[in-house]
């Protein structure tokens, strides 16, 4: 079974700009959560789908926003990068969205964005 | 809200060597508890979990026991490896998000 699909690895773009980050959940997951991981701030929680509806966001501007396809496929976009956006993104998913159960969720490889 | 404390870094440890990695939480409710393994240029990989008090979670040697009376789930592992070095994360969940702590680096040398 394939894992946790995130594309494209790499990413250099300029202030300003801005950025779409794809992610294919592991085959039979429809929830997928997206998070930042910075040297200065760590691991901080974007938000999170079920079955195409954001149930749960985290603390960023709404610069950062996301959604989900029908496939469970998700997407999250950066309008207006600035140069405090570089960070590693991470696309995690499971099946379903209850971490308190026995679900058990899945990170990507990640995509890194630069922002020069 | 929801916090996690592990204990800082980074920790170096010749081979063979016992490991305690200390992590601390601050939660309402009952949360799950996690390790991460983060090993570089890749995303975080699972090492075990715990979803109520007194559970021993347990992979690869490593073991974590969710205590409830001192808000703890330390990580521990009998005998390290070169392999094992890696960046180790405790994190909760009260529903559908993780919670991280800040990452303790690992090195083992030979």
């Amino acid at each position: 079974k394939a894992g946790v699909t995130q594309t494209p690895r790499y990413l250099i773009k300029t202030r300003g700009q801005q950025v779409t980050l794809s992610c294919s959940p592991i085959s039979g997951h429809r929830s997928v959560s997206w998070y930042q991981q910075t040297p200065g701030q760590g691991l901080q929680f974007l938000f999170e789908y079920f079955s195409e509806t954001q149930r749960n966001k985290g603390n960023f501007p709404g610069r950062f926003s996301g959604r989900q396809f029908s496939n469970s496929r998700s997407e999250m976009n950066v309008s207006t990068l600035e140069l405090g956006d570089s960070a590693l993104y991470l696309c995690a998913s499971s099946q379903g969205p209850d971490l308190t159960t026995n679900e058990k969720l899945f990170f990507g490889s990640g995509t890194q964005l630069s922002v020069l | 809200g929801d916090s996690v404390t592990q204990m800082e870094g980074p920790v170096t440890l010749s081979e063979e060597a016992f490991l305690t990695i200390n992590c601390t939480y601050t939660a309402t409710g009952y949360p799950s508890l996690f390790w991460y393994v983060q090993y570089p240029g890749e995303g975080l990989q699972l090492l075990l979990k715990a979803t109520k008090a007194d559970d021993k979670g347990s992979n690869k040697g490593f073991e974590a026991t969710y205590r409830k009376e001192t808000t703890s789930f330390h990580l521990e592992k009998g005998s390290v490896q070169v392999s094992d070095s890696a960046v180790y994360f405790c994190a909760l969940s009260s529903g559908s998000r993780l919670t991280f702590g800040e990452g303790t680096q690992l090195t083992v040398n030979p």
